[in-house]
């Protein structure tokens, strides 16, 4: 159980364009999503968590205008990089806290996008 | 304000012990957490202490105390596969994870 599945797994793009990645719980219901970044040979980067049905909130630093998030459902929340440039290029992880089952507020996660802007 | 702290790189040898620290300073406390990361992919759960002890599980240990702000993993009988980045992270009163930099254990034959 507690799966987290994202779509794509790798995406590469040009720059000035927009990119959509898609993170679900497959067998829960995700009260919170949380959006990470990475990049090579960091650790992870919070850059927002959202709660089901209501707005993101962001971390100090990460621009809202450009990476928009919505949580609309109890399994789906999108991240979307807005007119992305190399400097986007990273590794994007999603994870899903819900109810029940699981280490109490123990975060699952989805496998990752790797996005690169040329 | 709120910090975690873990060794950058550590090395050890195939089928030996390792242990890898953690210490940390938060806005309340909820627990910890550490996950292993294989490079390229995601994290994985491999424990969580909110108590002060140890917690065994399989090949992998984790103790907690709490007065002190300090945890650790312990691996045993050291695999090459256990090669990864070793995060840990604590859930701060907020219940929001803080995560450190991450430890990479290299296992040399």
């Amino acid at each position: 159980g507690a799966v987290v599945s994202q779509h794509p797994s790798w995406v590469i793009c040009k720059s000035g364009t927009s990119v959509k990645i898609e993170c679900r719980s497959l067998d829960f219901q995700a009260t919170t999503m949380f959006w990470y970044r990475q990049f090579p040979k960091q650790s992870l980067m919070l850059m927002a968590t959202s709660n089901e049905g209501s707005k993101a909130t962001y971390e100090q630093g990460v621009e809202k205008d450009k990476f928009l998030i919505n949580h609309a459902s109890l399994t789906l929340s999108t991240l979307t990089v807005t007119s992305a440039h190399p400097e986007d290029s990273s590794f994007y992880i999603c994870s899903a806290r819900g109810r029940g089952g699981g280490k109490p507020y123990e975060q699952y996660f989805g496998p990752g996008t790797r996005l690169t802007v040329t | 304000g709120q910090n975690i702290d873990q060794p950058t790189e550590m090395t050890a040898t195939e089928g030996a012990i390792v242990q890898i620290n953690c210490t940390y300073q938060t806005s309340g406390f909820n627990g910890l957490f550490w996950y292993q990361q294989h490079a390229g992919e995601a994290p994985t759960f491999l424990s969580y202490n909110v108590l002060d002890g140890l917690e065994e599980k399989g090949r992998f240990s984790s103790f907690l105390s709490r007065s002190k702000g300090y945890s650790y993993l312990l691996l045993k009988e050291l695999q090459m596969k256990d090669s990864a980045s070793y995060l840990c992270a604590a859930l701060d009163s907020n219940y929001q994870l803080i995560w450190g930099a991450g430890t990479k254990l290299i296992i040399k034959p």
